[in-house]
């Protein structure tokens, strides 16, 4: 299995910008979560999916971002307009039953 | 951060142990794990213990549990520089959902 797969691993975009984080979990998986990490705040939990379904997104900043999943195998992450204290790394993690596994992030940083 | 509280920084020499220590909040956590995470990469599990044990041994590594006081260990044998890392540790809440500490740096000298 080829892991969690995000992309793109590098973003830079200039403030007012859409920006479109895109994750492919493991295969099978039934859970995935989007976090966003920074220095200042650590591992925050943005939003979960469950079964392709929006369980918390309690976490989300803003109304300025948006999360989907609409199957199994694909879920993004969007923000527009960008703004950047949204800079940071974009972590995408997939579950069965216990455990997560992690794709290797997306680092955003807006301008 | 969500109430797992984590020591921010430790240096070891290498060949020397290493122990992280984490503080978690729920008494009903059933599972707790240690991510362990490198530069520019996304978190690696590794290794969880489950609620009913005290300690788990895996290789070079120890995880100590008290439930009493909510406090998780996680010891490194003969600490190796590919051990440079931080350290997460997480404990599982309703839903699947990790709670995750601010994260322990650990740097190894050679």
């Amino acid at each position: 299995d080829a892991g969690v797969i995000q992309s793109p691993r590098h973003e830079v975009t200039e403030m007012g910008q859409e920006v479109t984080l895109r994750c492919k979990p493991i295969s099978g998986h039934d859970y995935l979560f989007w976090y966003r990490q920074t220095m200042m705040r650590g591992l925050e939990l943005l939003i979960y999916f469950n079964n392709n379904v929006p369980i918390d997104d309690s976490g989300m900043p803003e109304d300025r971002f948006s999360a989907k999943m609409p199957n199994a195998s694909f879920s993004t992450l969007k923000i527009q307009p960008s703004e950047p204290r949204d800079s940071a790394v974009y972590f995408c993690a997939s579950s069965l039953s216990s455990g997560y596994t992690f794709g290797s992030g997306t680092r955003l940083t807006v301008v | 951060g969500e109430d797992v509280e984590q020591s921010l920084f430790l240096s070891v020499r290498e060949g020397d142990s290493s122990v992280i220590n984490c503080t978690y909040t729920d008494s009903s956590s059933t599972y707790l794990y240690w991510y362990k995470q490198e530069p520019g990469a996304g978190l690696q599990l590794l290794t969880y213990i489950f609620s009913n044990m005290d300690m788990k041994q895996d290789q070079r590594l120890t995880v100590l549990l008290n439930k009493k006081d909510k406090h998780l260990s996680l010891r490194i044998a003969d600490t190796q520089t590919g051990d440079s890392a931080i350290y997460f540790c997480a404990e599982r809440r309703g839903n699947n959902r990790l709670a995750f500490g601010k994260g322990n740096q650990v740097v190894v000298i050679p």
